[in-house]
């Protein structure tokens, strides 16, 4: 079955522009997650959907901001980049929870804000 | 600030030798799960452990889990030069959320 395809693979934005990133779950998956990944700060969680509701929120600002459609499709949008929202933007998507189960994560989006 | 964090950061090895990385935690978990990042690219589920196992395999992988002192371990066997990647673990205490270490980065050298 195809994996978690996340689009756009690469991204260049100015300071002050916002961003939309799209996620397509495996066929049948619920439960979408979203990371930021950077040198700094490793592995960040930034937010968890379910049938369209947010479970859970890292510790972003409200900048980041996230919705699941009806089709388990994930979308993050950031607004009023910043240079240090450059970072590796990756989605998961397991059946149900992704703690307590398998998450397959998508190749990711790599945003670099100038 | 992240719940898990692996040692040693970096590992160099020859083909063939076992490598193993640490993870350490800080509060009780549900489970316990191993990913592999290759380059910057997606993370590939390796094993996941439950807090009550004490030990599971998948080929030529063993990871172990010691809750008392809340560490895990992950072992590769004979390893290859495409085991070359950077190896997380990630914790989970709430069911919606997984929480990486810093990552253990392995070279295999041919």
């Amino acid at each position: 079955k195809a994996g978690v395809t996340q689009t756009p693979r690469y991204l260049i934005k100015t300071r002050g522009q916002q961003v939309t990133l799209s996620c397509s779950p495996i066929s049948g998956h619920r439960s979408v997650s979203w990371y930021q990944q950077t040198p700094g700060q490793g592995l960040q969680f930034l937010f968890e959907y379910f049938s369209e509701t947010q479970r859970n929120k890292g510790n972003f600002p409200g900048r980041f901001s996230g919705r699941q459609f009806s089709n388990s499709r994930s979308e993050m949008n950031v607004s009023t980049l910043e240079l240090g929202d450059s970072a590796l933007y990756l989605c998961a998507s397991s059946l149900l929870a992704s703690g307590g189960t398998e998450a397959f994560f998508g190749q990711g989006t790599r945003l670099t804000v100038v | 600030s992240q719940q898990g964090e692996e040692d040693p950061q970096a590992l160099s090895i020859q083909e063939g030798e076992n490598a193993t990385m640490n993870c350490s935690y800080k509060t009780s978990i549900n489970n316990l799960q191993w990913y592999r990042q290759n380059s910057g690219r997606g993370l590939v589920h390796l094993i996941l452990i439950r807090s009550n196992e004490r030990e599971k395999h998948s080929g030529r992988l063993r990871v172990t889990l010691d809750t008392s002192k809340k560490s895990s371990s992950l072992l590769i066997t004979a390893s290859r030069a495409a085991d070359t990647a950077s190896y997380f673990c990630a914790t989970d205490y709430n069911d919606y959320k997984l929480s990486f270490g810093a990552g253990t980065t392995v070279t295999v050298r041919a």
